[in-house]
C-alpha cells in the first residue's frame, strides 16, 4: 500500500516561513491535499489538488510537488497557524485515500 | 454548501458493535462520496472506507475489511459506519467527510464534527 511520510514536528518563529514536507514514491505524479487540524477541532482542507485554496484560506498557504516530495508552505506564519497538518493522496491502484502521519507545527 | 452532522458520543463494551450516523444537508447527497476517517487519542488520521450513495457499494481499507460496514440512505441523506467486534484500540474520534473529486484525485471537504466512541469494560 502507498505510504506518505511527514516529519513529526516543525517549529518556526512568527513572521517566518514554515515548510512541511510529505514524502511518497513518485508523489509528483499524484495530486496532494493538505489539512489543518487545530486542537479539539475537525480537520479542514487548506490546499487541495496540489495548490488550490478553498475560499477563506489565506494566500499565505501554498502547495507544491516535485519528484518524491510534496511541500506545504506557510508564509508569514501567525500564532493561529499552530496546528497539526496532514497530507493526503488518492491511491489509484487500490482506490484508497491515504494520509501522512501528520506534522505538528509549533509557532515559537 | 454541504454540512455534515454526526450522531453523539457512544460508550461500548468490548466485543460489541457501534453504528455512527452522518446526516448531510445542502447539495445532492446521491452525487458525492462520503468517507469515514478515525483518529485515536493523540494519533493521526486513518481512512476507514467510503461509499457513493448513488451506487451503494462501499470501499474499505484493508485494515478494517470484515469489521466495518458503511452504508447510505438516500431518502434521509444519511451515511452510516458500523464497526463490529470492538476492542479498546477502537477508542477514537470517528469523522465522516464529503469527498471532492477532480481528474484522478480525491480530497475530503467538509468534515463532520466527529463522534467519540469509547470502548471500555
Amino acid at each position: 500500500s502507498y505510504v506518505l511520510t511527514q516529519p513529526p514536528s516543525v517549529s518556526v518563529a512568527p513572521g517566518k516561513t514554515a515548510r512541511i514536507t510529505c514524502g511518497g514514491d513518485n508523489i509528483g505524479s499524484k495530486s496532494v491535499h493538505w489539512y489543518q487540524q487545530r486542537p479539539g477541532q475537525a480537520p479542514v482542507v487548506v490546499i487541495y489538488y496540489d495548490g488550490d485554496r478553498p475560499s477563506g484560506i489565506p494566500e499565505r498557504f501554498s502547495g507544491s510537488t516535485s519528484g518524491n516530495t510534496a511541500t506545504l508552505t506557510i508564509s508569514r506564519v501567525e500564532a493561529g497557524d499552530e496546528a497539526d497538518y496532514y497530507c493526503q493522496v488518492w491511491d489509484s491502484s487500490s482506490d484508497h485515500r491515504v494520509f501522512g502521519g501528520g506534522t505538528k507545527l509549533t509557532v515559537l | 454548501q454541504v454540512q455534515l452532522v454526526q450522531s453523539g458520543a457512544e460508550v461500548k463494551k468490548p466485543g460489541s458493535s457501534v453504528k455512527v450516523s452522518c446526516k448531510a444537508s445542502g447539495g445532492t447527497f446521491s452525487n458525492y462520496a462520503v468517507s469515514w476517517v478515525r483518529q485515536a487519542p493523540g494519533q493521526g488520521l486513518e481512512w476507514m472506507g467510503g461509499i457513493i450513495p448513488m451506487f451503494g457499494k462501499a470501499n474499505y481499507a484493508q485494515k478494517f475489511q470484515g469489521r466495518v460496514t458503511i452504508t447510505a440512505d438516500e431518502s434521509t441523506s444519511t451515511a452510516y459506519m458500523e464497526l463490529s467486534s470492538l476492542r479498546s484500540e477502537d477508542t477514537a474520534l470517528y469523522y465522516c467527510a464529503k469527498e471532492g473529486t477532480r481528474a484522478l484525485s480525491v480530497w475530503l471537504d467538509p468534515w463532520g464534527q466527529g463522534t467519540l466512541v469509547t470502548v471500555s469494560s
